[in-house]
């Protein structure tokens, strides 16, 4: 079965500044890889999804993610934050039967 | 098109207690999943179906049972609560294994529920 790590389950950045958020993949195969953001109280909702057609991938919002072979990674960024992303973000691996495994989230404080 | 609802919102059970969270979808997908959340765990999928009469365990199973009996409809029982089921439980859906989209899984708002 395939899995995610989280690298870190809060960060912390000042409203402008770039985000990163880091996320590894343990995979036998090339794997589709996904990233989920919950805001408070609310459910889930996709931001992007890799599934080897390109690397980078762009999703919603202005972030986007790499997909780093090598280095089992696929982290999210952003150049520049807002104060309305903060929430939790859920790095996120496809296996077989359409099941998901999540990741144990990275929740984004955005300071002003 | 609502997507994925479900209900209750919120719950408050005691111990030994029994109830169902109720899971629709408008958009004829196959498949439908619980998944619940807990604190620094991510997501952990209880049941799933791949179809309408179809249900099949996931990573922690125990305690819960599921129920298909139409399509736009996914139920999740407790026979008994327990405090160990104190969570946030997410409805889930996807289409059938044919075409682009079809590992994108759409989810619904959320229920929280306490076990006293």
């Amino acid at each position: 079965a395939q899995s995610v790590t989280q690298l870190d389950s809060h960060v912390s950045v000042s409203e402008g500044t770039p985000v990163l958020l880091r996320c590894n993949y343990s995979s036998s195969y090339s794997p589709s890889l996904f990233w989920y953001v919950q805001h408070p109280n609310k459910g889930l909702q996709l931001l992007l999804k890799y599934t080897s057609a390109a690397t980078l991938v762009k999703g919603i919002n202005g972030f986007e993610a790499e997909f780093k072979k090598s280095e089992t990674s696929f982290h999210l960024t952003k150049p520049s934050a807002h104060m309305s992303d903060a929430a939790e973000y859920f790095c996120v691996v496809y296996n077989a039967g359409n099941m998901l495994t999540f990741g144990g989230g990275t929740r984004l404080m955005v300071k002003p | 098109n609502a997507g994925v609802t479900q209900t209750p919102k919120f719950r408050v059970l005691k111990t030994g207690q029994s109830m169902t969270l109720l899971c629709a979808q408008d958009m004829n997908h196959e498949y439908m999943y619980w998944y619940r959340q807990d604190p620094g765990m991510g997501l952990r999928l209880i049941h799933y179906s791949v179809g309408e009469g179809t249900t099949a365990k996931g990573e922690v199973p125990d305690g819960y049972n599921v129920s298909r009996l139409k399509k736009q409809n996914f139920l999740l029982g407790l026979e008994s609560a327990a405090p160990s089921q104190t969570s946030v439980y997410f409805c889930a859906s996807s289409p059938t294994s044919a075409g682009e989209h079809t590992d994108t899984q759409y989810f619904g708002p959320g229920t929280r529920l306490t076990v006293l």
